[in-house]
């Protein structure tokens, strides 16, 4: 079975631009979570994707949004990129009702520069 | 906002020491569950435990939980050089896919 795959692993952005993450989620899972961690912090909770639409969302603003598309992947998009979105983004797959943990992508490096 | 702490924030061990890490948290949980992090890159998932569960083992892991005192820890044994990362507690308020709260981490250093 193929894992979480997140594209792309770095890139850099400058203050105001927008970006679109992406995610493919691990075969079999149909929920997908996204994190912010910034350098030195624990990860925090963005939102959460089941079924193409939100269904639940962290202390994050407006500019940052998703979608699921039908095939689970997902995206994380953040309009009028800020400083302080500079962090490492987590992509997480998961089984609607299975609590036995996440399945988590290796990231992008987000930069603002 | 981060659920709690880790304790230590880093901790420097020789190999085949054993390493104790701790977590604590702030609110009722359904379940408590330990990640490792490798230089910044994705987490992977050591072992879940629910809060009906005082212990559990996953081979040189063993992780024990005090609802009563909300908090948890995990102990590596014969620690060696690959286990050198990053450790998280996440707690997870219900069962199924409820968003996970972490903590800040433990930063482990095993010295060969």
């Amino acid at each position: 079975e193929t894992g979480v795959t997140q594209s792309p692993t770095h890139l850099i952005k400058t203050r105001g631009q927008q970006v679109t993450l992406r995610c493919s989620s691990q075969s079999g899972h149909n929920t997908v979570s996204w994190y912010q961690q910034a350098l030195g912090q624990g990860p925090q909770f963005i939102f959460q994707y089941y079924r193409e639409e939100e269904n639940g969302r962290g202390n994050f603003p407006p500019r940052f949004s998703g979608l699921q598309f039908p095939n689970y992947s997902s995206e994380l998009n953040v309009n009028a990129l800020e400083l302080d979105d500079s962090a490492l983004y987590l992509c997480a797959s998961s089984l609607a009702g299975d609590s036995g943990g996440y399945t988590f992508g290796s990231g992008t490096r987000l930069t603002i520069v | 906002s981060q659920q709690g702490e880790e304790d230590p924030q880093a901790l420097s061990i020789q190999e085949g020491e054993n390493a104790t890490m701790n977590c604590s948290y702030k609110t009722s949980i359904n379940n408590l569950q330990w990640y490792r992090q490798n230089s910044g890159r994705g987490l992977v998932h050591l072992i879940l435990i629910r809060s009906n569960e005082r212990e559990k083992h996953s081979g040189r892991l063993r992780v024990t939980l005090d609802t009563s005192k909300k908090s948890s820890s995990l102990l590596i044994t014969a620690s060696r050089a690959a286990d050198t990362a990053s450790y998280f507690c996440a707690t997870a308020k219900n069962s199924g896919n409820t968003p996970l709260v972490f903590g800040k981490g433990t930063r482990l250093s095993v010295i060969a």
